[in-house]
């Protein structure tokens, strides 16, 4: 099994740029899709990134995902960052037979 | 427009099975490709994935759980039921699922609002 490592916090002031980590213990994070989760407090998670780089209708294109094979990470980087962007995002990922969360990132916007 | 709701007790005790219902809408599990998925929180925890309910009867489980874990179908009535023997204090928290578009290959694209479960004497 594999464990998927996430900052346990970041912070950035509104109209700035933050980009939030999500480092994969083995196996290639190329090799399959990583998904990102918002969830405010108080509610259900909403995808705001599928399949790595994917975002569902109605996800502003301030969000965007990547992945970076040297560090064997993905990515989460939310630009042009609003009050309303303040929540906990989790990554997602799997291997042949499960799927793992990472631990969780809390966005300040300051 | 689909809909997710889930249901089951609130309190358990230590040592009980756990069923919780997953009643859905909007959707059908038999369609090619789609998925229905539990994941859990503890409170105040990161949010863990449980188990997974394909459209072709594929079943796939939590390492760490699989020995406890067991998700059905239940064709009928659009529910996935989602068991879970022998709980423990650790089991306590917010219980999800979860639909994947059949068009997506990985990831839900709609989520229920949680079933909050304690396990207590």
């Amino acid at each position: 099994n594999f464990i998927l490592t996430q900052p346990h916090s970041v912070s950035e002031s509104p109209g700035k740029t933050v980009i939030i980590s999500c480092t994969r213990s083995s196996g290639s994070i190329a090799s399959n899709y990583v998904q990102w989760y918002q969830q405010r407090p108080g509610s259900s998670p909403t995808t705001v990134i599928f399949e790595t780089n994917q975002r569902p209708s109605g996800v502003p294109d301030r969000f965007s995902g990547s992945i970076a094979s040297s560090s064997n990470s993905a990515s989460l980087t939310i630009s042009g960052l609003k009050p309303e962007d303040e929540a906990d995002y989790y990554c997602q990922s799997s291997d042949s037979r499960t799927q793992v969360f990472g631990g969780g990132t809390k966005l300040t916007v300051l | 427009q689909i809909t997710l709701v889930e249901s089951g007790p609130t309190l358990v005790k230590p040592t009980q099975t756990l069923t919780l219902t997953c009643s859905f809408s909007g959707f059908s599990l038999r369609a090619r490709g789609v998925a229905v998925g539990w994941i859990r929180q503890p409170p105040g925890k990161a949010l863990e994935w449980l188990a997974l309910l394909s459209w072709n009867g594929d079943k796939r489980y939590s390492p760490s759980l699989k020995d406890r874990l067991v998700v059905s179908h239940d064709t009928f009535k659009n529910q996935v039921v989602l068991s879970l023997t022998n709980v423990d204090a650790v089991d306590t928290g917010t219980y999800f699922c979860a639909h994947r578009p059949p068009a997506w290959l990985e990831g839900f694209g709609f989520w229920g609002q949680g079933t909050l479960v304690t396990v207590s004497s």
